[in-house]
């Protein structure tokens, strides 16, 4: 009865180099959703994502981040030449289909991101 | 727009003190969801409860209870006879227009023996 999976729990980059961090939904969820926790700017969305869908990336930086959810396989968030402004707890969270009575986001561990 | 205020920002109290946090939201949609979530030292982030906009019965869960009033749009948070495990930062987060949570900036509480 697993919940929500992300991996690795903790990354290490350098200036410029590639982040990719996964993110396992709960059995019997599809609706991924990625948040970031930065320290004076507390936890904000980036994106929503179904199967092969992304739904609402308002929250995204327009440049250097992506994310997708395949048909088979994990979520991932890529975060491109990272820079030192990156570092932060990125949190996944899923949820069954949102807008029902028993809607609620569950949410992973986190990923640590720190850029040296 | 939606904003979620928790106004205070650390909260410390001495074991089996009751406390409440507080949690005031702003929506213009009539159909709204409200959540509250822990965040313990360890860096998780814990769901506790969900309310509608439409359920304005207060909800009590061992030593937590939550009171919603929409005539105030706060939905407050106490927890009777604080323990020590209960040292957390707390966030109140509001779904209204979308599907993202909209958090609070929490409050950081801590029990002490």
């Amino acid at each position: 009865n697993a919940g929500v999976m992300q991996n690795p729990r903790h990354l290490v980059r350098r200036r410029g180099q590639e982040a990719r961090l996964r993110c396992s939904p709960m059995k019997g969820h599809s609706h991924v959703y990625w948040y970031r926790q930065l320290p004076e700017e507390g936890l904000k969305f980036m994106v929503y994502l179904q199967k092969e869908n992304i739904i609402d990336e308002s929250g995204m930086p327009k440049e250097r981040f992506s994310a997708e959810f395949p048909k088979e396989g994990p979520s991932i968030l890529r975060i491109q030449q990272v820079v030192r402004g990156d570092s932060a707890a990125y949190f996944c969270a899923s949820s069954r289909i949102p807008g029902l009575a028993d809607y609620e986001q569950y949410f992973g561990p986190g990923t640590r991101l720190t850029v040296t | 727009a939606q904003k979620v205020t928790q106004a205070q920002t650390e909260i410390s109290v001495v074991e089996k003190e009751d406390v409440t946090l507080d949690c005031v939201y702003e929506t213009r949609d009539t159909t709204y969801y409200l959540f509250w979530y822990k965040q313990p030292p360890s860096g998780e982030l814990v769901f506790l409860i969900r309310r509608n906009s439409f359920d304005e019965q207060n909800e009590i869960s061992g030593r937590y209870s939550w009171n919603f009033q929409k005539s105030t749009s706060s939905f407050n948070f106490t927890i009777t006879a604080s323990q020590v495990v209960d040292s957390a930062v707390y966030f109140c987060a509001l779904i209204s227009s979308g599907y993202a949570l909209n958090f609070g900036k929490g409050t950081s509480l801590l029990v002490t023996p």
